[in-house]
């Protein structure tokens, strides 16, 4: 069964740093990899989708990448502001079963 | 439209009470998932359906009974349920690719 881990746990960074987040599987053998943005209380949002095929996916400050074979994915984010923060969750997707990471808790301080 | 629509937003509901879950999505994706969410916890699978047929159902106890009546729909009937099942019920759906999701039904047992 797919395990996944994402850390850290929590980050707080003063505006305009750039930062990134960690996302490591234990099994290589996945279809895709997503990250999602989640605020308190609501749904998940999609940021960045990596197919198991592809290396890196960019999305405005947002740049994805994926390393299979040693079963890690970052996402970086260039230029913090408030209005990133937010949990931001990895998923990994091996045929119909997608699995969450526990998530990467992020506060930037005006 | 990249929209999947969960109602009601919010469920209160007695332990003795039947309530149902309602997930609709036009994207004509194919799989559709529910999960379980508890607060400051990632989403924990719960079942998904794949071509309206339940391809996946993670132990989940009888109390919980998911239906998909079509390719847009999928409902979670709940019946005697207990106060540690109160938590917030995500639906995604996929077609091979991105998974989206819905804002999530609030579920409190009292």
């Amino acid at each position: 069964k797919q395990e996944v881990t994402q850390i850290p746990a929590a980050l707080s960074v003063p505006e305009g740093e750039n930062l990134v987040l960690n996302c490591s599987f234990t099994d290589s053998a996945i279809y895709n990899l997503q990250w999602f943005r989640q605020d308190p209380g609501k749904g998940l949002t999609s940021l960045l989708l990596i197919q198991s095929s592809q290396r890196e996916q960019t999305s405005g400050r947002l740049n994805a990448s994926l390393d299979k074979s040693s079963g890690r994915s970052t996402l970086y984010i260039a230029a913090s502001q408030p209005g990133d923060s937010a949990t931001y969750l990895c998923a990994v997707r091996s045929g119909r079963d997608m699995r969450f990471g526990a998530g990467t808790r992020l506060t930037v301080k005006p | 439209d990249t929209e999947v629509t969960q109602t009601p937003k919010h469920l209160v509901m007695g332990m003795t009470n039947k309530k149902s879950l309602k997930c609709e999505q036009h994207m004509g994706h194919r799989a559709m998932y529910w999960y379980k969410q508890k607060a400051k916890k990632p989403p924990e699978l719960m079942f998904v359906y794949s071509y309206e047929k339940l391809s996946i159902n993670e132990s989940v106890p009888s109390r919980f009974s998911p239906e998909c009546p079509n390719s847009s729909l999928l409902n979670l009937h709940l019946h005697a349920l207990q106060p540690e099942d109160s938590a917030l019920y995500l639906c995604a759906s996929s077609q091979g690719n991105e998974a989206f999701f819905g804002q999530g039904t609030r579920l409190t047992v009292v």
